[in-house]
This record gives structure tokens, C-alpha cells and sequence, in this order.
């Protein structure tokens, strides 16, 4: 009963380099979106998708990148990382519809230094 | 632009009170409110939601309330529990499944 898993659960990265957060989801939810966490800011919304090869943009987009190649996974691509992108980051998923909840990884708890 | 707002970052009641969590918000086209928990190093996990066309939804020792002309709702937790202290944020919904975030409250139970 694996859910929404995100990979790594923690990394540092250095101004400048590029990585991917991984996200997979088992429940065959159309809908996946990645957002971050900062102190005193909620959870803001930085893509999503509404399935397979559809991808938008959300509230904080800039400096990220995502696909959607398949229903089960949705990465989040930082091209190059910059010390304000230190966050932690939730992937969460739900199939469309109305008055359904998301349902969310446990995170990734990124660095940039 | 904060168009879900948690005016209180933490909130303190002893074990067995009522804790009661408020949110505001400013858009009008919000059609659905949801309350998720978060415990530290977890994911937040859903908790209670409630339709623009109620006013209030019950489950268990949690009642969420929504007043539309205020455009206020809030979290009723009765009785309250150790297990309860935890993050809370509200959410809303405006189309599709695009969910805007309040800062959350912390609340403390204390026993």
C-alpha cells in the first residue's frame, strides 16, 4: 500500500547543480502536482498535471521543470539550483473530480548552499 | 496575494477542550474547503472537507463550519487530544483539483 512515494527524502545540492525529485504514485490518480513548503508560506503550488504528456504551471513555477510521460510518475526537474529553492518539497496526487483530497508523499527536504 | 489565510501560526488547549482553528479566505469561486494535518517529517494527510454549498460537515471529533458571506471557515476539535498537536492547513479548491495552501497553525495539546 505504497501510496505517493517520493525519492530522495533528503539531499544537498550546490548553487548550479541540477537534480531530479523523483514521484510515483500507485493509485492510478490522473491528477499530480509537486509543491513546496516554506516557513510561514503554506504549501504553494509549483506544476501540475492532469495526466499523461499534460503538464501546466503553478504558482512558483520558475527554475523548475516537470514531464509526465506516464499516469504513475511525475519528476521534478531543478535546472540549476539556487539557494532559494532550499525547501521541502511534497508531490501529492488525486484523481479528478470534485470533492476528492490529495493524497501526498512525505517529502523532500532540499539544500542549496 | 493570500487568497487562504490562517491568521493564528499556533494555537495552545488543554487535552480534552474544544480546539478551534480558523481560515479565512478572499476568492468567491473557491467551491470546495479541505483541513489537512501535518506531523513533522510526514506528508500532510487529508482530514475533512467541506462543499461551498454547506455550511457545516461532521466526522468523528471534527467538524469543519463554512460561512460563506464572511467567507470564513473553521476546525472544531472535540474532544481534543495529545495525538491532535500537529501543522494544520486549509485549503481550497478553484477548478479542476488546484488546491491554494493557508500558512497552517500549529496546534499544541497539552495533557
Amino acid at each position: 500500500n505504497a501510496g505517493v512515494t517520493q525519492t530522495p527524502k533528503f539531499q544537498v545540492l550546490k548553487t548550479g547543480q541540477s537534480m531530479t525529485l523523483q514521484c510515483a504514485q500507485d493509485m492510478n490518480h490522473e491528477y499530480m502536482s509537486w509543491y513546496r513548503q516554506d516557513p510561514g508560506m503554506g504549501l504553494r503550488l509549483i506544476h501540475y498535471s492532469v495526466g499523461a504528456g499534460i503538464t501546466d504551471q503553478g504558482e512558483v513555477p520558475n527554475g523548475y521543470n516537470v514531464s509526465r510521460s506516464t499516469t504513475e510518475d511525475f519528476p521534478l526537474r531543478l535546472l540549476s539550483a539556487a539557494p532559494s529553492q532550499t525547501s521541502v518539497y511534497f508531490c501529492a496526487s488525486s484523481p479528478m473530480g470534485g470533492g476528492t483530497e490529495a493524497f501526498f508523499g512525505q517529502g523532500t527536504r532540499l539544500t542549496v548552499v | 496575494d493570500q487568497q487562504v489565510k490562517q491568521n493564528s501560526p499556533s494555537l495552545s488547549v488543554q487535552e480534552g477542550r474544544i480546539s478551534i482553528l480558523n481560515c479565512d479566505y478572499t476568492n468567491s469561486m473557491f467551491d470546495y474547503f479541505l483541513w489537512y494535518k501535518k506531523y513533522p517529517a510526514e506528508g500532510p494527510t487529508f482530514l475533512i472537507s467541506i462543499s461551498s454549498i454547506k455550511d457545516k460537515n461532521e466526522d468523528g471529533r471534527f467538524t469543519v463550519f463554512l460561512n460563506k458571506s464572511a467567507k470564513h471557515l473553521s476546525l472544531h476539535i472535540v474532544p481534543s487530544q495529545p495525538g491532535d498537536s500537529a501543522v494544520y492547513f486549509c485549503a481550497a479548491r478553484k477548478y479542476g483539483n488546484k488546491l491554494v495552501f493557508g500558512a497552517g497553525t500549529i496546534l499544541r495539546v497539552k495533557s
